[in-house]
């Protein structure tokens, strides 16, 4: 199976700043990514999937970019309502795989 | 709009059979969609497990340590999870999804808790 590995781990941000979360793939996933918000008590809410391409309704703030093993989720000007964890995806190769998840909190 | 809603025992008992219910509003399983299984364990880790088709084909995940098997009741528009001689590493919060391609998931349930004790 492919590893997905994120860092941070938790990520502690003040509002209005731009956070950056980093996703690596164990092999190149060729842009097969994708970025779910979950916030607490809720199920995953997908955000972002061909690693770039922003599902419908997501706010523009959110942003992706990546290729090869390399992808990250940028979000500008943080809100609070961003207050989440963070899950990348790969699905390139079966079984999709995610990683382990980035804990984002307000500073 | 489409709208997944789990269900299930809540606790189950180690080496016994767990059967969860994904039922689905707004849309036909059988007119599209990938139908899929995900569970998330306490320490938030995901893992996909498996999906039927519209048409009723089923792939599943081969990394699992136990066995699964997903089936549906058409006429109720519901598909299902079994998972055989369960142990304490099953016990995890289980959502079904639905998705155009299978790829990624656009749609949730909002997951059914599961506890494997005795």
């Amino acid at each position: 199976d492919i590893q997905m590995t994120q860092s941070p781990a938790s990520l502690s941000a003040s509002l209005g700043e731009t956070v950056t979360i980093e996703c690596r793939a164990s092999e190149d996933i060729y842009n097969g990514l994708a970025w779910y918000q979950q916030k607490p008590g809720k199920s995953p809410q997908l955000l972002i999937y061909n690693a770039n391409s922003l599902h419908t309704g997501v706010p523009s703030r959110f942003s992706g970019s990546g290729s090869g093993t390399q992808y990250s989720l940028k979000i500008n000007s943080l809100q609070s309502e961003d207050v989440a964890s963070y899950f990348c995806q790969q699905y390139y190769n079966y079984p999709p795989t995610f990683g382990g998840g980035t804990k984002l909190e307000l500073k | 709009q489409m709208q997944l809603q789990e269900s299930g025992p809540g606790l189950v008992k180690p080496t016994q059979s767990l059967f969860l219910t994904c039922s689905v509003t707004g849309f036909s399983i059988t007119s599209g969609y990938y139908w899929i299984w995900i569970r998330q364990s306490q320490g938030k880790h995901l893992e996909w497990m498996g999906y039927m088709t519209y048409s009723g084909e089923t792939f599943y995940n081969p990394s699992l340590k136990s066995p699964i098997s997903i089936t549906r009741e058409t006429s109720k528009n519901q598909f299902f999870l079994q998972l055989n001689s369960v142990t304490t590493e099953d016990t995890a919060m289980y959502y079904c999804a639905g998705d155009p391609g299978g790829n990624w998931f656009a749609y949730w349930g909002q997951g059914t808790l599961v506890t494997v004790s005795s």
